[in-house]
């Protein structure tokens, strides 16, 4: 079964530092989304691409984030420098033209 | 923006007990209602969706009830089993674009044997 794929699924990074997750979605889904999800609370929209462009990324804190997907493929974002307000699960979900999103494992960063 | 409200926090049942959850949203334009279930340092799954032209939807145990004039929707699980608990969430999409969605606070479901 086609999943996305995720990496870290773990990460530990000091405060200021800087920091990259890696997403690989189902093959051939064209919409690609970051989601932050804090403990204890509901998944929310960091960003989402349609192919290589942004089409939302009212929520992103642009002045420490920054996500790409260069080739409509995979996906990056990073965070610089970190601080410890960013700990949380960082998921990516993918879709095929407004069809259903589907999660990746996540990965957990804790910022120390 | 959109809203949504889910309850309860916490559902214990016993096994083979029905189990419900509600969740409220506040856009009326919102069109598609998917449910996740997040087992523990897991991403979410889905579990069922329904969308605005539809009251009902069934699969095997779980179903799913929309009403678009009180604007809720809940979640029904019958004949619940351990393997049931997990942290449920609800969530709406306000536009076409369904896969931006706006999360309930999640349901955390424990199924006693």
């Amino acid at each position: 079964e086609a999943e996305v794929a995720q990496s870290p699924r773990y990460k530990i990074t000091e405060k200021s530092q800087a920091v990259a997750f890696w997403c690989d979605p189902i093959s051939g889904h064209a919409t690609l989304y970051w989601y932050r999800q804090i403990l204890g609370q509901g998944p929310e929209l960091l960003v989402q691409f349609q192919d290589e462009s942004v089409v939302d990324d009212s929520q992103l804190p642009k002045d420490r984030f920054s996500a790409e997907r260069l080739k409509g493929v995979d996906s990056t974002l990073k965070i610089q420098p970190a601080e410890l307000g960013d700990s949380a699960m960082y998921l990516c979900a993918s879709s095929f033209h407004n069809t259903e999103a589907f999660f990746g494992q996540g990965t957990r960063l804790t910022v120390v | 923006g959109e809203n949504v409200e889910q309850h309860p926090s916490t559902l214990s049942v016993q096994e083979g007990d029905s189990a419900v959850i509600k969740c409220t949203y506040s856009d009326s334009a919102s069109n598609y209602f998917p449910w996740y279930k997040q087992e523990l340092g897991k991403g979410p799954q889905l579990i069922i969706d329904i969308r605005s032209n539809v009251g009902e939807k069934k699969d095997q145990r779980i179903a799913v009830t929309l009403n678009k004039t009180a604007k809720h929707f809940s979640l029904h699980i019958t004949e619940t089993q351990p393997e049931d608990s997990a942290v449920y969430f609800c969530a709406a999409s306000p536009s076409s674009n369904t896969g931006k969605l706006i999360f309930g606070q999640g349901t955390t479901l424990q199924v006693k044997p």
